[in-house]
């Protein structure tokens, strides 16, 4: 069974500041991992995958991800946080036999002005 | 390309109730997905479409639960007989068949049931 946590429901960081969103996971065999970001009154939108390769992966809107697989984690990062990336971001492995996401369970971004 | 579109994107219904909802994935896509998601959680996988047919479903789809997708276009998501714990916002994605996990999303159908 396939598995990723995210052990903060909230994460408040300042204007300017480098934020992380932290991820976790459980997987057999080779993880295929994502960030998805999720805006008021609009659909799931994709922000980076990690298939293979390079452990640092970057994504849409000066987004990047470590993929750590001694840690079996997959953070989201940002060197330096806006206003407009607050929202709420999930996790989530993708199964390749089953052809499904299973996300975490969400952490709330504020990026305070 | 308008992106992955659902209707309604509102329902009440009242218990015991039968509701349809509609998702018109990306024209190129074949792959279409149906997710449940509850306030506070991730969405969770409720079935899976390659073209017409339906290969993958979860346990979460009760039998009261039915998903079509009769020309490999559009699809339907049917609920029969309404329970207060269907209340969720139900999201459609689609994907094109060379994608690796990479899902567009609707911005999804909210149930509420009175």
């Amino acid at each position: 069974a396939q598995s990723v946590a995210q052990p903060e429901d909230q994460v408040n960081v300042a204007e300017g500041n480098p934020l992380t969103v932290k991820c976790t996971y459980s997987v057999s065999g080779n993880p295929y991992l994502f960030w998805y970001v999720q805006y008021p009154n609009r659909g799931l939108q994709f922000l980076l995958k990690y298939i293979t390769g390079d452990n640092l992966v970057k994504g849409s809107y000066g987004f990047e991800a470590e993929f750590n697989k001694s840690q079996t984690s997959f953070h989201l990062k940002k060197p330096s946080a806006l206003v407009s990336d607050s929202a709420l971001y999930f996790c989530a492995s993708f199964s390749g036999s089953a052809r499904q996401l299973t996300f975490g369970s969400g952490t709330q971004l504020t990026v305070l002005p | 390309d308008t992106g992955v579109s659902q209707n309604p994107r509102h329902k009440i219904t009242k218990r015991g109730q039968n509701v349809t909802f509609r998702c018109d994935p990306i024209s190129e896509h074949n792959r279409l997905y149906w997710y449940r998601q509850t306030l506070g959680q991730g969405p969770e996988f409720l079935t899976y479409f390659q073209n017409e047919a339906q290969l993958e479903k979860s346990r979460l789809l009760s039998d009261r639960f039915s998903a079509e997708r009769p020309k490999g276009s559009f699809s339907t998501l049917e609920i029969q007989r309404t329970e207060q714990g269907d209340s969720a916002m139900y999201l459609c994605a689609s994907s094109s068949s060379t994608s690796v996990g990479e899902q567009y999303f609707g911005p999804g159908t909210r149930l509420t049931v009175t």
